[in-house]
């Protein structure tokens, strides 16, 4: 049971580039989420997928698009980065009962 | 609209005080809490959460937290700090009806000193 796992863990790109940050969970839930977190800011959403087949805005959307794959993947896509989007990346779960659960997290920096 | 406040974002203790993180929340709708710790280099793991149960509420590692209504508050409570406890404690809240997302408070480092 691996619970949340995330890809990469690290990754550099440059200014312009596009990437797609891969986030898989096992634990049958139906809720997953992509934050970012910055020092001094906690931890931002950026979008949820509620349900399967279903993704909303979150607090920072911007220049971010997702895909619920399926119930197990929820993939977070930066089509052109900009040096705003240097952050740590974390993807999470939950089920039923409100708690999320949490990726190790993609450190991602744009030059 | 529903937010969340963490006091100080640096708290230093010594070995063996008493650690007290502060959280305090705004909601006009009963919340459920939370209470995560971050270790460098590592995701959010869960501490503790309150869910309109008892207000006491006992978690990993020797941590407690109380929910005061009063007070709008949750604040996080070690009696005695470990140098293993030195991390980011971050406090959260959820509303019912909105697909559990979270909002989070800004974080509080806690440094333990010999």
């Amino acid at each position: 049971n691996a619970g949340v796992t995330q890809t990469p863990k690290f990754q550099v790109l440059k200014t312009g580039q596009s990437m797609t940050l891969q986030c898989a969970q096992d634990m049958n839930h139906n809720s997953m989420y992509w934050y970012r977190q910055d020092p001094g800011m906690g931890l931002r959403l950026i979008y949820y997928s509620a349900s399967e087949g279903t993704t909303d805005k979150g607090e920072v959307p911007n220049g971010y698009n997702v895909s619920r794959l399926n119930k197990r993947e929820f993939s977070l896509r930066l089509e052109s980065a900009a040096p705003s989007q240097t952050s740590v990346y974390f993807c999470a779960s939950s089920g039923l009962v409100y708690e999320q659960y949490f990726g190790p997290g993609t450190r991602l920096t744009v030059t | 609209a529903q937010s969340v406040t963490q006091l100080g974002s640096h708290v230093s203790v010594s070995e063996g005080a008493l650690v007290l993180l502060r959280c305090n929340y705004s909601s006009s709708v009963p919340p459920y809490l939370f209470w995560y710790v971050q270790y460098p280099n590592q995701g959010l793991q869960l501490l503790l959460k309150y869910t309109s149960a008892a207000t006491l509420v006992k978690g990993i590692n020797g941590f407690e937290a109380e929910f005061k209504k009063s007070e709008t508050s949750f604040h996080l409570t070690k009696p005695s700090a470990h140098m293993s406890d030195a991390a980011e404690y971050f406090c959260a809240v959820s509303f019912t009806g909105t697909a559990s997302k979270l909002t989070f408070g800004t974080g509080t480092r806690l440094q333990v000193t010999l």
